[in-house]
């Protein structure tokens, strides 16, 4: 079984540039997360998808990151314009449904440095 | 709103002894506890969960976690550590009964096994 597809691994951008990261979620896997990842500290979680729809956005800096799962499977997160303090990993994560055993499945993550 | 608190940055053992790795949490309703680990520059692995039942869970690689109600607490523990346990461990915690997914993390343990 393949799992989460993450891209890109590195990104380094100036400060008010765009970004923009792509995950592909496990086969069959409803829910879709995305973490970010500061150094140093635990994973925090951005958004959740259940299908195509917003589950959760409540952490989200919104007047600068947004996400989208047009079709329920493979997600965008993007960053416009970027600052320094969003320099981090983007780690997407995939579960099969809200109501399953909680357990989440990450990619590798994308690691963002912003200059 | 729920938490995790893992009180040590670092945990050093010698190859062969016990390890514990400790973690405390506070969620609303029955919580839904898992451990992960994470490898240099890697996503994070699911090693395993608590979700009811028996107090003392097993998961991969001989870990097992035992969950106390009174003290709300999931600490990691393996009999016998290995250089190769050597990574980042975090403790999360869900709300079960909501959302199962919705994870929220502490900001890690660094195991370090010496030989």
């Amino acid at each position: 079984e393949a799992g989460v597809a993450q891209s890109p691994r590195y990104k380094i951008i100036e400060k008010r540039q765009s970004v923009a990261f792509w995950c592909n979620p496990i086969s069959g896997h409803a829910t879709l997360y995305w973490y970010q990842q500061i150094l140093g500290q635990g994973p925090k979680l951005l958004i959740q998808f259940q299908n195509n729809g917003v589950v959760d956005d409540s952490q989200l800096p919104k007047d600068r990151f947004s996400a989208e799962r047009l079709k329920g499977v493979d997600s965008t997160l993007k960053i416009q314009p970027a600052k320094l303090e969003d320099s981090a990993v983007y780690l997407c994560a995939s579960s099969p449904g809200t109501r399953a055993t909680g357990e989440l499945f990450f990619g590798e993550g994308s690691r963002l440095t912003v200059l | 709103a729920q938490s995790v608190a893992q009180p040590e940055d670092q945990v050093n053992v010698a190859e062969g002894n016990p390890l514990t790795v400790k973690c405390t949490y506070s969620v609303s309703g029955n919580p839904y506890l898992f451990w992960y680990v994470q490898y240099p520059n890697r996503g994070l692995q699911f090693l395993l969960k608590y979700i009811t039942g028996d107090n003392l869970v097993k998961g991969s690689y001989g870990f097992e976690a035992e969950f106390n109600k009174s003290q709300t607490s999931f600490h990691l523990k393996k009999p016998s550590a290995l250089v190769s346990d050597s990574a980042l461990y975090f403790c999360a915690v869900s709300a079960g009964n909501t959302n199962a997914g919705k994870s929220t993390f502490g900001d890690g343990t660094t195991l370090t096994v010496k030989p």
